[in-house]
């Protein structure tokens, strides 16, 4: 089971920072940990994954040079951050295990507002 | 990074089936056999249906089916239940460079 957390709003131009609790098994598995967004009134979007090994990282041209994704193996949790934010980048963050072409395990995502 | 093209609502009796179409490009849906297609009710995590065009998780019920011709795949639901409510949506490894493209996403009613 994944659970996001982190702040609902965060300000125009700032950084917005969201965790995922993986809980029922290790983050350690040969897994890619995900992060896919739905924007109001849109499809849903892949942002960013990792490998559980964090030797490879894939991201989505379109967000390539704001975002990150980190794996912290002793709380079982990972990461994604995103710079320069808009409200573009309003929208429901889920967080899911990537089995390389798929998603087998998503969170039930974490509303993000943008604004001031 | 172009979205794969769904209809944007399906419905049927409870019983009936009804197919959900998912519309690429060679360089996704037509160049590799990894569509993948998703339930999601709003407010709840989204559900794996189908991977690899046509196999199924384990626990979930026979009555869906995917499948894949040229550019476009298809989801089909049979046996239509009220609890088939929901948001679908496909997705398609898109290569190296685009990774995974979403579908527009199709609400099925429940007549």
């Amino acid at each position: 089971e994944l659970q996001e957390s982190g702040p609902a709003v965060v300000e125009p131009s700032g950084t917005l920072s969201l965790t995922c609790s993986v809980s029922g098994g290790s983050i350690s598995g040969p897994s890619w940990w995900s992060w896919l967004r739905q924007s109001p009134g849109k499809g849903l979007e892949w942002i960013a994954d990792v490998y559980h090994d964090e030797t490879t990282r894939n991201y989505n041209p379109s967000h390539k040079s704001r975002v990150n994704v980190v794996i912290e193996k002793s709380t079982n949790q990972f990461f994604l951050r995103l710079t320069s934010v808009t409200a573009a980048d309003t929208a429901v963050y889920h967080c899911a295990r990537g089995r390389a072409t798929y998603f087998d395990v998503w969170g039930q995502g974490a509303l993000v507002t943008v604004s001031s | 990074q172009s979205a794969l093209t769904q209809p944007p609502s399906a419905s049927g009796s409870p019983g009936q089936s009804v197919t959900i179409s998912c519309a690429g490009t060679s360089s996704d849906v037509g160049g590799y056999n990894y569509v993948s297609w998703y339930r999601h009710v709003p407010g709840k995590a989204p559900q794996l249906l189908i991977y690899e065009v046509n196999k199924r998780p384990s626990g979930v019920p026979d009555r869906f089916s995917g499948s894949k011709s040229g550019n476009t795949a298809s989801l089909t639901v049979s046996g239509l239940q009220t609890d088939d409510e929901a948001y679908y949506y496909c997705s398609s490894y898109g290569g190296r460079y685009n990774f995974y493209v979403f579908g527009t996403g199709t609400q099925i009613t429940v007549l």
